[in-house]
Order: structure tokens, then sequence, then C-alpha cells
């Protein structure tokens, strides 16, 4: 069974940078089934697509965030990180890594089968 | 990129009874991008349909999907009790990913 954990501070200034690691267990990010994403969600709001990480290095980012953040493997130890830098308050939220298939795999592609259990990120001095 | 816009926002509904829930999008998706969700307080989303129709794993009956171009639509025949939550409906294409604001289904 698939499991992703999320791990980082949960405590971040303004103006500083976030930075979040999700690690995979139970599969192989390195199988080359499957795009590794960041999506995030505010306090009592909808769901938000950070970007994507294949295990590659390839990577795509949402554009309305994209002069901001970083996501990297490490194919070594089986995770994928954020960094979303020059944070304000309008990033806290809870921030979850989520696969996505490829064509062939059991859902496909374009959604999300397996989920971290997301941790918060506040934003504040 | 494409908007998605749910209906209603909330539903108010009574164990037994049949929800409808409603997805539309501000252009053209392709069937086989179009995902559903369900997430409860505290909890990650969960995928319940994929490729606008079909179950994930381990998804009851009955929750069903419909739907194609613009307008998508989840069907939960018979509530039961730990149904009650919120819905969103996402959609992939052009390398975009985006979900709906939600429907949340309470309990009447």
């Amino acid at each position: 069974q698939v499991q992703l954990q999320e791990s980082g501070p949960g405590l971040v200034k303004p103006s500083q940078t976030l930075s979040l690691t999700c690690t995979v267990s139970g599969g192989s990010i390195s199988s080359g089934d499957y795009y590794w994403s960041w999506i995030r969600q505010p306090p009592g709001k909808g769901l938000e697509w950070i970007g994507y990480i294949y295990y590659s290095g390839s990577t795509y980012y949402n554009p309305s965030l994209k002069s901001r953040i970083t996501i990297s493997v490490d194919t070594s130890k089986n995770q994928f990180s954020l960094k979303l830098s020059s944070v304000t308050a309008a990033d806290t939220a809870v921030y979850y890594c989520a696969r996505e298939g490829t064509i062939g795999t059991t859902t496909g592609a374009g959604n999300f089968d397996y989920w971290g259990q997301g941790t918060l990120v506040t934003v504040s001095s | 990129e494409i908007v998605l816009t749910q209906s209603p926002g909330t539903l108010s509904l009574s164990p037994g009874e049949r929800a409808t829930l409603s997805c539309r999008a501000s252009q053209s998706v392709s069937s086989s991008y179009l995902a559903w969700y369900q997430q409860k307080p505290g909890q990650a989303p969960r995928l319940l349909i994929y490729g606008a129709s079909s179950r994930a794993t381990g998804i009851p009956d009955r929750f069903s999907g419909s739907g194609s171009g613009t307008d998508f639509t989840l069907t939960i025949s018979r509530l039961e009790a730990e149904d009650f939550a919120v819905y969103y409906c996402q959609q992939y294409g052009s390398s975009l990913y985006s979900f709906g604001q939600g429907t949340k289904l309470e309990i009447k």
C-alpha cells in the first residue's frame, strides 16, 4: 500500500522560504509510472494545484505560482520536495503531496489517487 | 485556465435520499480527465471517480459519475451517514489542473 507523508516546519515568517518534503513508501518514485504533485488548501477554502515532478526531474508548475516555486526529487531517498519563496499570509494552507498516474496505470492520468495526510503551514511573524 | 463551477454550494439531504452534484466547466473538458473527490474534516481528499465515470478502487457502487463536454454529475444513489462531506470535481488539461470550489453535503 502506497503511503505519502509530508514533513517540514509548521510556521514560516513572511518573506522567507517554505520548505516541505514528501516521503513515499510502498512504491518507488523511480518506477516512472507516476507524477508527484503538491496541492494546497487554505483553511476553510478549496484546493489549488501547485506543481508536479517526474522521477527524471522534469517539472511543471502552476503559472500563478511559478516564479516562487521549486520542486525537486531525491530518488535515493524516495522523496520529493517543495520550496515556495517570498511567502505571505496568503500562503497559509494545508499542503498535500499526491500521486498522479500515467496512461496505463489503474486510474490513468489527470487525477490524484494517493494523498498524504497534509501538513498545515502558517505564515506569520 | 479551465474554471470549474460546482452547484449547489450546499446540499441538505437525509440518509437514504439521492444526491445529485453538478460540475460545470468554462470550456470543454476531456472526459478522461474529469475526477471527483470526497473530503471529510481534517482528512485529505479521497479519489472517488476518475475518467468522469469510473469508480476508484474500494468506492461503493452507490457513487456514480456521468457527463461530458462542460457538464458533469456525481450521483450518490442512497445516502449513508458516512457520505456527508465536501465533494470536489477536478480536471486536467494542457498540463494544468483545476478544482471546483466544492459542494458541501450536509445532513438535513
